[in-house]
């Protein structure tokens, strides 16, 4: 069962699109929800994260949308560069046992940013 | 400071061999982790630990064994090495505590079950 839900799966825009990729959750036990990107041959990194207390967060071209009532967040690239072409993780943090940052992850999208 | 690193990049097994895949972290963090990637699953969870000594199952833990005798080092043993265990696995580790910590991942090593 699939604790957090990420979709597209693939995603393909032009520079300087917005590309838009959506999280949606069931336990409303997470209480932090970060986004990772990951390039080819490489882990993950944190590109941004937010707290269900805030509804929206932006980080220079990067915005995360954060819905608690339809426990549903969303990343946003603005002015989309081919060098964001990576994959993208949305995850959300189990803080069932106290303390243990342990991270729920959704499927991922491979994003493709065309020049 | 090197971060989390892994050892081996890559490793080919055949059915029932065992291996260790070796995780090492220099930033004094107490939690880490080991998550499996695999195309369209994500992430998964296998093991997790909190300290030296402690250590806890996650997801998908079956087939796995984990053990912190350091805060640095965190190995994961392949016991009976599956097909289904190929996989890309990952570990990371954090700082411990209700605060918002950044997870940091290693390079990744590639496994393959033939």
């Amino acid at each position: 069962q699939q604790q957090v839900k990420q979709s597209p799966q693939s995603l393909i825009v032009q520079k300087g699109g917005i590309p838009i990729i959506n999280c949606a959750y069931e336990n409303t036990a997470f209480d932090y929800f970060p986004w990772y990107q990951q390039f080819p041959g490489k882990g993950p990194a944190l590109l941004i994260a937010i707290r269900p207390d805030v509804s929206e967060k932006k980080e220079g071209r990067f915005t995360i949308s954060f819905n608690k009532s339809a426990k549903q967040f969303s990343l946003h690239i603005m002015d989309s560069q081919p060098g964001d072409s990576a994959t993208y993780f949305c995850a959300a943090r189990d803080m069932s046992i106290q303390g243990a940052q342990k991270l729920v992850f959704g499927q991922g999208t491979r994003l493709t940013i065309n020049p | 400071n090197a971060g989390v690193t892994q050892t081996p990049k890559f490793q080919v097994l055949k059915t029932g061999q065992s291996m260790t895949l070796q995780c090492a972290q220099d930033m004094n963090h107490e939690y880490m982790s080991w998550y499996r990637q695999d195309p369209g699953m994500g992430l998964r969870l296998i093991h997790y630990s909190v300290g030296a000594g402690i250590t806890d199952q996650g997801e998908v833990p079956n087939g796995y064994n984990v053990s912190r005798s350091t805060t640095e080092d965190f190995p994961l043993r392949l016991l009976s090495a599956a097909p289904s265990q190929t996989s890309v696995y990952f570990c990371a580790s954090s700082r411990l505590g209700r605060g918002t910590y950044e997870q940091y991942f290693g390079p990744g090593t590639r496994l393959t079950v033939t």
